[in-house]
Parts: C-alpha cells; structure tokens; sequence
C-alpha cells in the first residue's frame, strides 16, 4: 500500500529536549516536505527536499532542521523546542512536477511544555 | 508576497451544492490545488487546475480564472461525509505550496 508513514503520532516534550519526528514513504517519490498547522493558519511549508541532500527553506524553518540521506525518509528535528512549537506536523511526498498529488502522513500532534 | 482567502466557515445541506471560494495574491504560479482534510486526519488530494476552466472529478469541480485570481471548489450532490475542512493551495513552480487558511464546510441533515 502506498503511503507515508510519520512516527510519533503524538508526543509531549519539555523545552529545550531535541526530537525528532521520522517520515518514511514507500512510492519513491523525488519530493517531500513538512507542514505545520495551526489553528486559523491552514499548513505552512517548513522544509523541503527535492531529491536526495537537496533541501530548501520554506517559509516557517526557524528552530528546525531537515536531512535527506535516503529518497525514502525526511525527518524533522528540533534541536531546541520551544512551545511556540507546539503544532500537528504533516509530512508530505510527491513526484517532482506539475499536477502532481500530494500525499500526505497522518501527522504528529507535538507538544512543547 | 503570495497569500489565499477563503472563507473560514461554509454551512449548506444535505443533497445540495456548495461553493467553496478562494482567491489568491501571486505574481506567478503554476496551478491551484484542492485539499480536504477530516477531523484528526490528513490532506487528501482532491483536485488541480493549471489552466483556467473547470475540471471535474465525480461529485467534485473545481475551477480557475487566472485574470480574477480566483478559483473555487464546487461540491454537489452533498453528503454528511463531506463534512470536513477544504484547502486551497498554490504551486509557486519554486517546489514551494502556499496553502489558504482553509474552509470548514459543514452539512447538514
């Protein structure tokens, strides 16, 4: 089955504890990115990646970080978390180009104390 | 910079249509995408309009007209199940997505 797989689904952590939240997808897909998404602002993009150790900004990457070793997996890290990180994370895969679907992991409801 | 509007809340009945409004600030883009999104679940992919007109898919439309910046998701024949919250989003072509704020559409019997 195709799909993109985030690990944890939920988690409760105290400021200033690295984390990181995995995502795995199985479709080979050239593209993959983060959201976060918070009440009344819809999802804003945080990181991409186009291709293997190729990343980019989006437009809300301050207090995270990215990598992409393998097509397959792009975690997310916080190296410091704040609370104003408290957020449900979605990881999204896609083919590169136009017109193309995105799909999305079942996101991780993160809470920064 | 870029942005979408769309109306927070949307609320219509059980067998009707439904427009859902989006209108966006680019000064250039690729195409427009729909999202829908249940309680506690993720985006899915409903729709892409690259070129101004109507594209349908089933119960569901969705349409483009680049001089308006506009565009919207037309959902018929409405069911209870469609109860969720409606996106819009740009495709920059810079591999960046700008979502709207979304829309919760509500249904009723």
């Amino acid at each position: 089955e195709a799909q993109v797989t985030q690990n944890p689904r939920y988690l409760i952590t105290v400021t200033g504890k690295k984390l990181t939240v995995t995502c795995s997808q199985n479709m080979n897909h050239e593209y993959m990115s983060w959201y976060r998404q918070d009440p009344g602002l819809g999802l804003r993009q945080i990181y991409y990646s186009m291709n293997v150790e190729v990343t980019d900004k989006g437009d809300v990457p301050e207090g995270y970080k990215v990598s992409r070793k393998e097509k397959r997996n792009f975690p997310l890290i916080l190296e410091s978390p704040s609370p104003n990180q408290t957020s449900l994370y979605f990881c999204a895969s896609s083919p590169l180009g136009q017109n193309t679907e995105a799909f999305f992991g079942q996101g991780t409801r993160l809470t920064v104390v | 910079g870029q942005s979408l509007e769309q109306p927070s809340e949307v609320t219509a009945v059980e067998g009707a249509i439904v427009q859902i409004n989006c209108t966006y600030q680019t000064s250039g883009f690729y195409g427009l995408s729909w999202y829908q999104q249940h309680d506690g679940g993720a985006p899915t992919f409903l729709s892409y309009n690259a070129l101004d007109g109507l594209e349908e898919t089933g119960r569901f439309s969705s349409f483009l007209s680049r001089s308006d910046s506009y565009g919207y998701l037309l959902l018929q024949e409405l069911q209870m199940k469609d109860s969720a919250s409606y996106f819009c989003a740009l495709d920059t072509g810079g591999f960046k997505t700008i979502f709207g704020a979304g829309t919760r559409l509500f249904v009723k019997a």
